[in-house]
């Protein structure tokens, strides 16, 4: 299948600072990525989808000030997690899907702890 | 909306036996696929298997074979000859058939222990 490499793997970040995860599909066009949170024990929780050249569609609820995306080319997405606080302490994953692909494919995740 | 349901929080099956898990959807959209994926402690998704809602003959991958009932909505996940590796979460999931702009809808997920 194919391959898709998110970055960080784990980061601690302090209260009030932002953080970047990365996300990107190493041997495929992503046309479309999605950000999934999930918490322990849970289900994974669709936060937005993005189309690469274009602004993303938030889930309702989910801030799009805080939580920023961006999806710059066929291959790369980025999750800012801007003025971060613990609650936002969470398990994110990524996924990405190429044009003619059904199934997704999913990054390793980011293991993120707001100190 | 698109709805999933997976109603065994936790299964047990001693390895290599076989064990099947459950699934139902509620979707209006003729036009679907459905998914198994694993999520195994490493928390790094996998795809299962996947299967196309026109197609009426069962897909199958190896050991996993789903039992796909269209009118019932229903889309069972059959793991024969169980292994330890198997231990996991196992999601499934649906998405309408959007092409790339499809979201996929998960269920609540079935913990699957195996026993050597």
């Amino acid at each position: 299948g194919a391959v898709v490499s998110q970055h960080p793997s784990r980061v601690i970040c302090k209260s009030g600072t932002s953080v970047k995860i990365e996300c990107r599909s190493l041997d495929f066009q992503a046309t479309t990525m999605f950000w999934y949170r999930q918490f322990p024990k849970q289900s994974l929780m669709l936060m937005a989808t993005s189309n690469e050249g274009s602004k993303a569609t938030y889930e309702q609820g989910v801030e799009k000030d805080k939580f920023l995306i961006n999806h710059a080319s066929l291959t790369l997405s980025t999750l800012t997690v801007t003025s971060a606080h613990p609650e936002d302490s969470s398990f994110y994953i990524c996924s990405a899907r190429g044009t003619g692909i059904p199934e997704a494919f999913f990054g390793q995740g980011t293991r993120l702890t707001v100190v | 909306a698109q709805t999933v349901t997976q109603s065994q929080p936790e299964m047990s099956v001693q390895e290599a036996e076989t064990v099947t898990l459950s699934c139902t959807y509620d979707t209006s959209e003729s036009d679907y696929y459905l998914f198994w994926y694993k999520q195994p402690p490493s928390r790094q998704m996998i795809l299962v298997i996947r299967q196309e809602a026109y197609k009426q003959q069962n897909a199958t991958e190896n050991r996993f074979s789903v039992n796909f009932q269209k009118a019932a909505k229903s889309f069972s996940l059959k793991i024969s000859d169980s292994q330890l590796g198997d231990a996991a979460m196992y999601f499934c999931a649906s998405q309408n058939y959007g092409g790339s702009q499809g979201n996929l809808i998960f269920g609540k997920g079935t913990k699957l222990s195996v026993k050597p």
